[in-house]
């Protein structure tokens, strides 16, 4: 059974860093692409980042250039570092398997972060 | 980025009746290169997270009810419910995957009359 568990969420101030975890189990983090993706309070779904299992990375507009993803093959990880945080990066982030054409077939339950002062 | 439009927002339906929700793309998600459409939905339950329904925009997930269906080609596509039941109440949402970034449908919100 694949299970994935995010952690690493807090509040942050303006600015802020943040390391986000994905714990996985079940499946092999860099044979598969895996990605985050974010949902604002109250808010619908938005897409963050993505790693394929080559090692390529993507990333959303919002946050070219100030997230990063990345993985530890040695423990089966999936890591998201935020730097320079704004307050709408506020959202629960979930970590995701992407599956073939790129739809998410399977979501951890997601860790909050919270940008404010 | 392709923009992903739902309606209606929200929808009441009762027990046992259909449940018919659109999803609406602002260029065609239809690949050329395999003539299928790169969509997918997924349902969310209060407190828990997106769970994948459908992909390729009408083949179902290992273990999903048969009572969910989806249609449609190029820009416009539907979800529907057949016979709703009351674990069906959730937010639904519309992703294509044709080009990137990845987007999302704002989601529908389906409720028990």
């Amino acid at each position: 059974e694949v299970q994935l568990v995010e952690s690493g969420g807090d509040l942050v101030q303006p600015g802020g860093s943040l390391r986000l975890s994905c714990a996985a189990s079940g499946l092999t983090v860099s044979s598969n692409y895996m990605s985050w993706v974010r949902q604002a309070p109250g808010k619908g779904l938005e897409w963050v980042s993505l790693i394929y299992s080559g090692g390529r990375t993507n990333y959303a507009d919002s946050v070219r250039g100030r997230f990063t993803i990345s993985r530890d093959t040695s423990k089966n990880t999936l890591h998201l570092q935020m730097n320079s945080l704004r307050a709408d990066d506020t959202a629960v982030y979930y970590c995701a398997r992407v599956l073939y054409g790129n739809w998410f077939d399977h979501w951890g339950h997601g860790t909050l972060v919270t940008v404010s002062s | 980025d392709i923009v992903m439009t739902q309606s209606p927002d929200s929808l009441a339906v009762s027990l046992g009746e259909r449940a018919t929700l659109n999803c609406k793309s602002s260029q065609s998600v239809l690949h050329s290169s395999n003539n299928k459409p790169y969509l997918a939905w997924y349902q969310q339950k209060p407190g828990q997270p997106p769970k994948l329904l459908i992909y390729w925009a009408s083949i179902r997930e290992s273990g999903v009810p048969d009572r969910f269906s989806g249609s449609g080609s190029g820009t416009d596509f539907t979800l529907t419910v057949s016979s709703l039941q009351a674990e069906d109440e959730a937010v639904y949402y519309c992703q294509q995957y044709h080009t990137p970034p990845l987007t999302f449908g704002g989601g529908t919100k389906v409720e028990i009359k």
